[in-house]
């Protein structure tokens, strides 16, 4: 069973703080990592995916990946109250299969 | 494009009927999935589609559920019959292998409750 970690939280930070979000997987072959955001009550969107080892920025948001801790993570920058939401991990199987964590619930205060 | 359309949005029903969920993908996306979320069990996807072909169902809970994709533009996903224990979010997404097949788009979900 292929098993994607995250602590539900809620992670809460104050505005303009930076927030790190953190996501384990057990499998080792995994090759490709996504963030999604979801708010309450609205379906999942895709904010960025990682493929290497190392850093990917976009604005915002930094996604980090390290393949030998089987560890991959989200920083928020300059968090903002309306970056409360959700934020689910997930790792792409073969044949387009995502496996998704159980979320970590952000709160930015204002 | 409108996105991924599904209906109904909401579905309340009673325990041992029939409900079926409906799906319209983005046009020209070639891969279909079906998710449930649960509080308890977070997002988990039931089964996935390509070029309208059932490629992976090992995540349909029992025979009660089934899923079809009769064309490029359309899927359903049956319970039958339906129990409490089946009350989630049911979400439909697809994507592109020509757009690199990286981001699965989801529609709004159809909150199911089974009294």
């Amino acid at each position: 069973q292929k098993e994607v970690e995250q602590n539900s939280g809620p992670l809460s930070v104050p505005e303009g703080a930076i927030a790190s979000l953190n996501c384990t997987y057990s499998d080792r072959g995994s090759q490709s990592f996504f963030w999604y955001r979801q708010y309450s009550g609205k379906s999942p969107e895709l904010i960025m995916f990682i493929y290497s080892n190392g850093d990917k920025e976009d604005g915002r948001f930094t996604a980090q990946l390290n393949k030998a801790s089987q560890y991959v993570s989200l920083l928020i920058r300059d968090s903002q109250p309306s970056d409360s939401a959700t934020y689910l991990c997930a790792v792409k199987e073969a044949g387009n299969m995502l496996t998704f964590g159980g979320g970590t619930r952000l709160m930015v205060k204002p | 494009d409108a996105g991924v359309i599904q209906s109904p949005r909401h579905e309340v029903t009673e325990m041992g009927q029939e409900v079926t969920l409906r799906c319209k993908p983005i046009s020209g996306h070639d891969y279909l999935f079906w998710y449930r979320q649960t509080m308890m069990r977070g997002l988990e996807l039931l089964i996935y589609f390509n070029n309208n072909v059932p490629i992976d169902d090992s995540g349909m809970p029992e025979d009660r559920f089934s899923a079809k994709m009769p064309n490029a533009s359309f899927s359903t996903l049956k319970i039958q019959p339906s129990e409490p224990r089946d009350s989630a979010v049911y979400f439909c997404a697809s994507s592109s292998l020509a757009g690199g097949g990286n981001e699965q788009f989801f529609g709004p979900g159809t909150r199911l409750t089974v009294l």
